[in-house]
Formats: C-alpha cells, structure tokens, sequence
C-alpha cells in the first residue's frame, strides 16, 4: 500500500493569496489526483497528474485557478490561486493501486479562506 | 456519465442496531465499487470493495455486495458501535482511474 504525505495539514489564508499543496508518496506511481471536499459535500475530481505532462482537469477547474505540478513520480503539488471564501475546502491527493483498483488517500489540507 | 447515489443522511442509530446504507450507481459496462470512511478529524480509508457482480465485500462487521439487477452496493452492518460513528462514501471506478463518490452519509451510533 501507499502513504502519501500531505502538507500543510491546515492553513488560514487572506482573499487574494495562493496556496501551494505538496504531495509526497513513498512509492513511484504513474497517475495522482486532486481532489476538493467542500463542507458537508462529496469528493470532487479537480485534476488528474501524470508525471511529465499537463494535468487534466475535469469541468468547472481550470489551470489558472489550480496549476498542478508533477515533476516526478512521487511528487505533485496543487495551487490555488487568488484565493477567495469559496475556495474554503478540503484539498486531497490521491493515488491509485492500479487499474480500476483503490485509491489511497493522503489526509488531506483543510484551507480556509478569511 | 457515471453516478452514485446514496442515502441522506444524518443516520442515527443505537449501540449495536442494525444498519443499513443504501447506495446505487449508475455506469456503463463493469464498474469497481466501494465504500470508503471517513471518521472525524481524520482521512479517507478504503472500508471494502467489490470488483464484479455478485462480489461480496467485508471488512470489520461491514458488509455489501455488488448487484448489477438493481444497480446497488448497500452497506450493512448487523450490529454497529459508538466506533462507527463516521461518514461513509459510496464510490465507483469505470473503465480509468479516478474514483466518482456519493455524496456521503453521516452515521451517528449513540450509546
């Protein structure tokens, strides 16, 4: 199994700001995914990371709100840009266990945005 | 596209009651399916799978299996802890890797 290595664990942020989220696995992994969990809410997909090439964001994400970084195979990082209270979440990373497999889950960042 | 949909909650239920948490999906072809927990203050772990139909997937009293018939993955637990207190997500992988997540029902098991 995988452990993921999520960080920070919690940050408080002004409107306007951006906040970056590392994501570290202890294994090579092909893809990562980011996800947000709203107050209350399920997860949603925002981006899917493949080591060496642009993330794919599903809809209602874009690049300029959430670039994604995956410079290798066990890093990737999650901006959020010019933050707003809207962007008050959860923030995940995850990895898969292999085709149609599980995912693992890192313990998440909660953002809140004053 | 592909869908879960599981009960609303809050679910509140006495010290060793029985529960059920029902979940249906929506998806073409031969999805995974899961359910995932969450207990407060920490992250999300994987509580059972099942990958074809007619899979039964357990794990700590919690069981559920895969009906393609009726589209349904309902979790069930025949008597439930104060411990089980926690949110629980229903969840499928279709054909990639990216898991499509209920919306999460809260369970509150008092004493």
């Amino acid at each position: 199994s995988a452990v993921i290595s999520q960080k920070p664990s919690r940050d408080i942020c002004q409107r306007g700001t951006s906040l970056t989220i590392q994501c570290q696995v202890d294994s090579q992994v092909t893809m990562m995914f980011w996800y947000r969990q709203q107050p209350g809410q399920s997860l949603t997909l925002i981006a899917t990371a493949n080591q060496g090439s642009e993330a794919t964001y599903e809809s209602g994400f874009v690049i300029d709100k959430f670039p994604i970084s995956r410079p290798n195979l066990t890093f990737s990082t999650l901006t959020v840009s010019n933050m707003s209270p809207e962007d008050s979440s959860i923030y995940l990373c995850s990895v898969e266990d292999g085709p149609n497999e599980k995912l693992f889950f890192g313990s998440g960042t909660q953002l809140s945005v004053l | 596209g592909d869908s879960v949909t599981q009960m609303e909650g809050p679910v509140t239920l006495s010290e060793e009651a029985f529960l059920t948490i029902n979940c249906t999906y929506t998806a073409t072809g031969y999805p995974s399916l899961f359910w995932y927990v969450q207990y407060p203050g920490e992250g999300l772990q994987l509580l059972l799978k099942a990958t074809k139909a007619d899979d039964k997937g357990s794990n700590k009293g919690f069981e559920a299996t895969y009906r393609k018939e009726t589209t349904s993955f309902h979790l069930e637990k025949g008597s439930v802890q104060v411990s089980d207190s926690a949110v629980y997500f229903c969840a499928l992988i279709n054909s990639g890797y990216a898991l499509n997540f209920g919306k999460g029902t809260s369970l509150l098991v008092t004493p």
